[in-house]
């Protein structure tokens, strides 16, 4: 049984830049939702997709914008890339009555 | 709104002995309480979680954590550590929707020495 998948896991982009991130979820489960750490800090939420429509969603510009496809997969979009946005993207998945959310090993992601 | 603190950034113990954790959380009502252990460079991986019923966890690896509502604490500890237990330990907190938008602490970095 796979666990929460993602791709790419590095990538470099140059500032004001597009970038996807993509996540498939544990098996069995609907819900996904993205979280963002930057280097020596604790996550922090960016939003949650469950039924194909952003469910919850944090504290974060609308240059971050996300996507869930009929199979529960996603994926995390971020227009005109800051330096600030270099961080550890986390993709995690879970059933949305359930109470155990699972981590994905994430997408490392580096603006020049 | 909810938040957590993690007051240790950095706790060094000796192989073999005990280690305690500490997570303080703001929350107004009974709270959905997480830890999470993250290797270097890697995701976050689940060793317990909490939501009502006995205030004693147990999760994996051996570790356990206590609930105490009177001190808004879900401190984490464990009776032996081994040198593979260094790592990032992050206490969460659930809010929102379905209690499923986890609100971190900073951490606490585990070194362990010989």
């Amino acid at each position: 049984d796979a666990g929460v998948t993602q791709s790419p896991t590095h990538l470099i982009k140059t500032r004001g830049q597009q970038v996807t991130l993509r996540c498939s979820p544990k098996s069995g489960h609907d819900t996904v939702s993205w979280y963002q750490q930057a280097l020596g800090q604790g996550p922090q939420f960016i939003f949650q997709y469950y039924e194909e429509e952003e469910r919850q969603r944090g504290n974060f510009p609308d240059r971050f914008s996300g996507h869930q496809f009929p199979n529960y997969s996603s994926e995390l979009n971020v227009n005109a890339l800051l330096l600030g946005d270099s961080a550890l993207y986390l993709c995690a998945s879970s059933l949305a009555g359930g109470n155990t959310i699972y981590f994905g090993e994430g997408s490392w992601l580096t603006v020049v | 709104a909810q938040s957590v603190t993690q007051p240790d950034i950095h706790i060094t113990v000796s192989e073999g002995a005990s280690l305690e954790l500490r997570c303080n959380y703001s929350y107004g009502a009974t709270p959905y309480l997480f830890w999470y252990v993250q290797s270097p460079g890697q995701g976050l991986q689940l060793l317990l979680k909490y939501f009502s019923g006995d205030t004693l966890v147990q999760g994996i690896k051996g570790f356990e954590a206590e609930f105490k509502r009177s001190q808004s604490s879900f401190n984490l500890r464990k009776p032996s550590v081994h040198w593979s237990d260094a790592a990032e330990y992050f206490c969460a907190v659930g809010a929102g929707t379905g209690f499923q938008k986890l609100v971190f602490g900073t951490g606490t970095r585990l070194l362990v020495s010989p």
